[in-house]
Order: C-alpha cells, then structure tokens, then sequence
C-alpha cells in the first residue's frame, strides 16, 4: 500500500529565510507525487506535481520539490519565505490501484515570522 | 477560483439527521472526488466517481453513500448523524482517469453536528 509521511506538524521561519518541508513516500511502483497548500478557510490549491519527468520540479510562487527514489523523498523548498506563504502544507500520492486518488501526508503548518 | 463549486458553504444539524452536499465540477470534468477532512483523521479519501459510475471507494461509512449524476454534479449524502461526523469535506474534480491528473478541489463544505 501506497503512504506518504510528513515530518512535523509545524514549521516556522523567518520572513527571508529558506523554507524546507520533508515528506516521504512509500510505494511499490513508481509514484505519482503532489504538493498542495491550504490557506485558512479555503480548499486545496495544488503547488506542483512529480509524475516521472524530471526529478525538479517547479511549481507556483516560487516553490519546488525535488524527487529522489534513493531516499523516498520529494521535500518542498522555497529560497525565500514570504509571509503570505503562511498556510498549510499537504504532500500526497495518487494511488495506482485505485483511480487516481489521494493519499495525503498529515500536513505541516508553516508559520512565517516578520 | 479552481472552477469546482461546493454547496453550501456551512450546515448545522443535530444528531440523527440526513444532510446532502452538492459538487458541480469543472467544466469538462468527468471524475469527482470526496475527501473528508478532520482534526483526528487528516484529510480521507471517501468515493470516486467517473461518468456516472463509481470508480473507486475508501474508507466510507455505510451511512454515507454518493452519486454523480448525467450532467456530471455529484452529491454526497450522509445520514443518520453523528458528532464525529463534523468535518470539512471537499469535492475535486479532473479530466480523466490517469493517475496523474490534477485534482482541483472545491472551497468545502463545512459540516457541524450538535
């Protein structure tokens, strides 16, 4: 079965500062990979996703994840926190033997501090 | 705007009671998703439907059941209510049935039970 794990629950930075959020995956094919983020209130807007090209991948505002099958990770980085960046953060995996759907990690909330 | 709409945005009920939430996907769309969001359990897969027909199933209660009907909207029915059932749950809709097909979800419907 496919799972993905996000090491802790809350991240907080600096305004400036470089974000790293970790996730990791396990799955016994090659995995389908997504970031999202969550900002209060509202539903889930995705940020990029892995689907076997290159292993850096480049998303919205700034973001991007790097897929690495020796460590099961695709960890989501940012050079520069912003404030507005403060939000929650989930990775997933499409399930293959299922339709496509979502496995979530618990999610990391980022704080960014001025 | 991702182009899914959710209604109704908020719904209070009490114990017992049978409520229905309604998706309308994005134009095009053919799958819908239902993900249940909630402090104990994270964000859960709950149904998929495509065209119609259920596609794939998750962790749903028999309480709950599902449909997606001819002009592709879906509605989510939960009866039968109970406390824990209070939670966000979300709609996403995408084009096809590959496994790495965006997910577009909608802003949720927040559901409360007393």
């Amino acid at each position: 079965a496919q799972s993905v794990t996000q090491l802790g629950s809350h991240v907080s930075v600096s305004e400036g500062a470089l974000v790293l959020l970790r996730c990791n995956y396990s799955s016994s094919v090659p995995p389908y990979l997504f970031w999202y983020v969550q900002y209060p209130n509202q539903g889930l807007q995705l940020l990029l996703k892995y689907t076997s090209a290159a292993t850096l991948v480049k998303g919205i505002n700034g973001f991007e994840a790097e897929f690495k099958k020796s460590e099961t990770s695709f960890h989501l980085t940012k050079p520069s926190a912003h404030m507005s960046d403060a939000a929650e953060y989930f990775c997933a995996v499409s399930d293959s033997n299922q339709g496509g759907k979502l496995i979530f990690g618990q999610g990391t909330e980022l704080s960014v501090k001025p | 705007d991702s182009g899914v709409t959710q209604t109704p945005k908020h719904l209070i009920t009490a114990t017992g009671q049978r409520v229905t939430l309604r998706c309308s996907p994005r134009s095009g769309d053919l799958s819908v998703y239902w993900y249940q969001q909630s402090l104990d359990q994270g964000l859960q897969f709950l149904i998929q439907y495509y065209n119609g027909e259920e596609r794939a199933k998750g962790n749903i209660l028999e309480r709950f059941s599902a449909q997606q009907f001819p002009d592709l909207h879906s509605e989510l029915n939960l009866s039968s209510l109970e406390l824990g059932d209070s939670a966000l749950y979300f709609c996403a809709s995408s084009g096809q049935r590959d496994l790495t097909d965006t997910q577009y979800f909608g802003p949720g419907t927040r559901l409360t039970v007393l």
